[in-house]
């Protein structure tokens, strides 16, 4: 089974300070993508890798950045967290997504709150 | 604009209830995928799919490309059921529906 490994469940953090998430995952997956989810406003892409040390943004990056230095690991970064920053954020890969799209496997997400 | 729009967003049934959860789409697709998401965040994938109908134990998954439109049933449903269930759909990009949050009673 193919896991992906979040760093942390729940993590809290002051307005200003610079915020890593940490991504994991065992399956060789080329693609690695970063999602937030809010309520009512579902999943949105934030960026994604298609290869390491590739990188494309997504709908909202923002007041982010991310790093892929080895295939099984992608971070996400926030350079100085703020409120509006406060959200669940969930990793995911996959292998290419051709034709119909393969299936996103997810990790447990981590729950952020900045102050 | 919700390129993709779940109904209902809550839902509330009682144990051995047939139920189901309904996607429209508003984007040309290549699949549609049915996730869930159980109380503390993980999503598994539930079915992928691109035409017809698919089945997993009580579990199955409808698709119409021409109406633009699927279907998530589960028959007899059970306390182990209740989760937010999401649709989402790729063409060239994933897009995802808000979920609709499912609760079964014993």
């Amino acid at each position: 089974d193919v896991k992906v490994t979040q760093s942390s469940r729940y993590l809290v953090k002051r307005t200003g300070e610079k915020v890593f998430l940490e991504c994991v995952q065992d399956m060789d997956h080329e693609n690695m993508f970063w999602y937030r989810q809010d309520p009512g406003l579902g999943l949105r892409l934030i960026y994604f890798s298609y290869d390491v040390k590739m990188k494309e943004k997504g709908d909202i990056p923002e007041g982010y950045s991310v790093s892929r230095e080895k295939k099984e690991r992608f971070s996400l970064i926030l350079e100085s967290a703020s409120t509006n920053q406060t959200s669940m954020y969930l990793c995911a890969s996959s292998t290419p997504l051709q034709g119909t799209g393969s299936p996103l496997h997810f990790g447990n997400g981590t729950r952020l709150t900045v102050t | 604009k919700n390129e993709v729009e779940q109904s209902p967003q809550n839902l509330t049934a009682q144990e051995g209830e047939f139920i189901t959860i309904n996607c429209s789409y508003s984007v040309g697709i290549s699949a549609l995928h049915w996730l869930q998401q159980h109380p503390g965040g993980g999503i598994v994938s539930l079915f992928m799919l691109s035409s017809g109908k698919k089945k997993h134990g009580r579990l199955i998954a409808t698709i119409n490309i021409q109406e633009k439109h699927s279907s998530l049933h589960i028959t007899a449903s059970h306390p182990r059921d209740s989760a937010v269930y999401i649709c989402a759909v790729f063409g060239n990009q994933f897009y995802f529906g808000t979920g609709t949050s499912l609760t079964v009673i014993p």
